[in-house]
This record gives structure tokens, C-alpha cells and sequence, in this order.
């Protein structure tokens, strides 16, 4: 299995508070990605890092926030959680992010986050 | 809370059958595709690649066939097992992003 790391696993917490999701990889792989799960939708992308301190938007990416301070931890913070965010949070790494030298993205086990 | 798995297509094999897990994609820039499996609770985990300038390449059990034509992609499990009950997900790179584009999944039931 990638070495990767999810913390918490599981949160509950209320609506306006901020939340901060954190992913460990052990892998020193160049991209890091956060998507969420929800049923009917698969995964989206929210943003995703393709260096250290280089960070880009995905497709839902309206209210969180990322950082990467070095290669190993991506973290993703909801400013102020709304219920719409409760969901499944995966975060997933890859070596390469395109071109020619595609590589596979392996995935964490997952955030289960509840926002009352 | 509610699993991933509702709301899915579901194919129902029996133990030892061969199963096909289907995909259509929609960009013809795409250059790169992937096969996912995800059981309960657990992050996506790889199966299979394949890059476009390949029909067809075989792993262990499974073999992804790429339709460039008319944009398909196929997962074929050989003898498939109760161990293969999960959701599969095929995702897609277009050429020069970094980027995937999922599909939302097919569940895969094995009875034995």
C-alpha cells in the first residue's frame, strides 16, 4: 500500500467552525491531490498541490484552503464549515501528473467529516 | 451514513463467472485511463492502467480493453471471486493535465 495518511479519520462538528484535514505521504511524491465523495457525484477534485508551496483549484474547490509547506503534508481547511461539506475527503498522490509519464494516483482511506 | 454504493449501476455475477465492467469517456484528448476498486470504507485503491496508444493490456485476473473510436473503455475480471464485491471506478487524464476525471462506478456484487 502507498504510504499515505489521513488524519483524523472521522470528525463531527458544527456548522461556522473551522476544520482542518490533514494528508501524510511517505512516498516523497511530487503531487498531492484532495477530492470528496458523495453519493451520486464520485469524486470530485477540490485542489491539488504539484510541488511544495504550488497549489492549484479543481472543480469544487469554493470554501477550502489548502497549504503544502514541504513535500510530505497536504492539509485542507474548510474556513467555515457548512453542512453542504459533509462528506467522504480522500486524499491521493501521484509521481508524475501528466504527459508521457503518467502514473497512477493512490489513494488514502478517506475523512468521514459530519458538519451539523 | 450513506454508502458511496447506493445510486450505482450494480452488476450481479456468480462466483467464477467472468465479469465486464463497462465505461464510456467523453474527451478524445484523453491519453490516459485508470481502473479503481473501492470497498466499503476504504480509499480507491489501483488495478489497471492503460495508455492510449495500447487496445488492450493484462494484469493478474484483469484485462482493461481501450475503444478509441468510440470512446470505451472495458474491465474484465476473469473467475471472479466474492473478494471482488466492491465499487469499480474507471478515471481518465487529458493529454498534458494533471489531472483525472472519475467516473461514478459500476458495484460489482459476487455471489458464490
Amino acid at each position: 500500500d502507498a504510504g499515505i495518511t489521513q488524519s483524523p479519520r472521522h470528525k463531527v462538528t458544527e456548522t461556522g467552525t473551522p476544520v482542518t484535514l490533514r494528508c501524510h505521504q511517505t512516498e516523497n511524491h511530487r503531487y498531492m491531490y484532495w477530492y470528496r465523495q458523495d453519493p451520486g457525484h464520485g469524486l470530485r477534485l477540490i485542489h491539488y498541490s504539484y510541488g511544495v508551496k504550488d497549489t492549484d483549484k479543481g472543480e469544487v474547490s469554493d470554501g477550502y484552503s489548502v497549504s503544502r509547506s514541504k513535500t510530505e503534508d497536504f492539509l485542507l481547511t474548510l474556513e467555515s464549515a457548512t453542512s453542504s461539506q459533509t462528506s467522504v475527503y480522500f486524499c491521493a498522490i501521484s509521481e508524475s501528473g501528466g504527459g508521457i509519464s503518467n502514473q497512477p494516483q493512490h489513494f488514502g482511506d478517506g475523512t468521514r467529516l459530519s458538519i451539523l | 451514513g450513506e454508502s458511496v454504493g447506493l445510486h450505482l449501476p450494480t452488476l450481479s455475477v456468480q462466483e467464477g463467472d467472468n465479469s465486464i465492467i463497462n465505461c464510456a469517456y467523453s474527451n478524445s484528448a484523453s491519453d490516459y485511463f485508470i481502473w479503481y476498486k473501492q470497498e466499503s470504507g476504504k480509499g480507491p485503491q489501483f488495478i489497471i492502467d492503460i495508455r492510449s496508444n495500447m487496445d488492450k493490456r493484462q494484469g493478474q485476473r484483469v484485462t482493461v480493453l481501450l475503444n478509441k473510436t468510440v470512446k470505451h473503455l472495458s474491465l474484465q475480471i476473469a473467475a471472479t471471486q466474492p473478494g471482488d464485491s466492491a465499487v469499480y471506478f474507471c478515471a481518465e487524464n487529458i493529454g498534458g493535465y494533471s489531472t483525472l476525471t472519475f467516473g461514478k462506478g459500476t458495484m460489482l456484487l459476487v455471489s458464490p
